[in-house]
């Protein structure tokens, strides 16, 4: 059981290019989140999925783009990268039955746009 | 706009003493509070969760307590250990579960 993973682990991308990240988890998951983390800021929410062909945006959705295909797979694009997209990006799921509100993070993927 | 937030952002402790970290809140609708740990270079980890309509709530090693009366949320750990060194944040889950607002953490760092 892989649980949560993203690919991939480091990037550097120069202003204006695109790029897309990967988070695949195989807990059978209903809800996936994909978040951003900056210094001081904590986490923020950029999009969400409660489920296969479902999305919805978060606190900071500007500039990205996700799909959620497969109910296993969750994709973050950047079609035109900036520098403020700088950041660690965290992938979650969660089963969320109402009882459980736990969210299983994967290892992130650090970003860099110069 | 209402948040989470936490009164200190780095703490010191003797191993073997006990830690207390603290987070203070503002919005009384939420559902939830989790405290998550973060160790350097991984992905939040869950540690405890507790319900808002619950005043304490204990799991190996941690308690967390929630005092609705002044919105104030703790995590405790007994017998702080050097694998404890971490970032600590708190969340608030509010109106449903896609609405999670997370702290800006406090790093706990186990004094050998």
């Amino acid at each position: 059981n892989a649980g949560v993973t993203q690919t991939p682990k480091f990037r550097v991308l120069k202003t204006g290019q695109s790029m897309t990240l990967l988070c695949a988890q195989d807990m059978n998951h209903e809800y996936m989140y994909w978040y951003r983390q900056d210094p001081g800021m904590g986490l923020r929410l950029i999009h969400y999925s409660v489920g296969e062909g479902t999305t919805a945006k978060g606190e900071v959705p500007d500039g990205y783009n996700v799909s959620r295909l497969k109910k296993q797979n969750f994709l973050l694009g950047l079609e035109s990268a900036a520098p403020s997209q700088t950041s660690v990006y965290f992938c979650a799921s969660s089963p969320w039955t109402g009882e459980n509100p736990e969210q299983y993070f994967g290892p992130g993927t650090r970003l860099t746009v110069t | 706009g209402e948040s989470v937030g936490l009164h200190l952002p780095t703490l010191s402790v003797q191993e073997g003493d006990n830690s207390i970290i603290n987070c203070a809140y503002s919005n009384s609708a939420s559902d939830y509070f989790i405290w998550y740990k973060q160790e350097s270079g991984k992905g939040p980890q869950f540690i405890i969760d507790i319900r808002s309509n619950m005043d304490k709530r204990q799991g190996q090693r941690v308690t967390v307590l929630l005092n609705k009366t002044v919105k104030h949320l703790s995590l405790q750990i007994a017998a702080t250990q050097p694998g404890d060194s971490a970032v600590y944040f708190c969340a608030e889950i509010v109106g449903g579960y896609q609405k999670v607002t997370f702290g800006i953490g406090t790093k706990l760092q186990v004094i050998p």
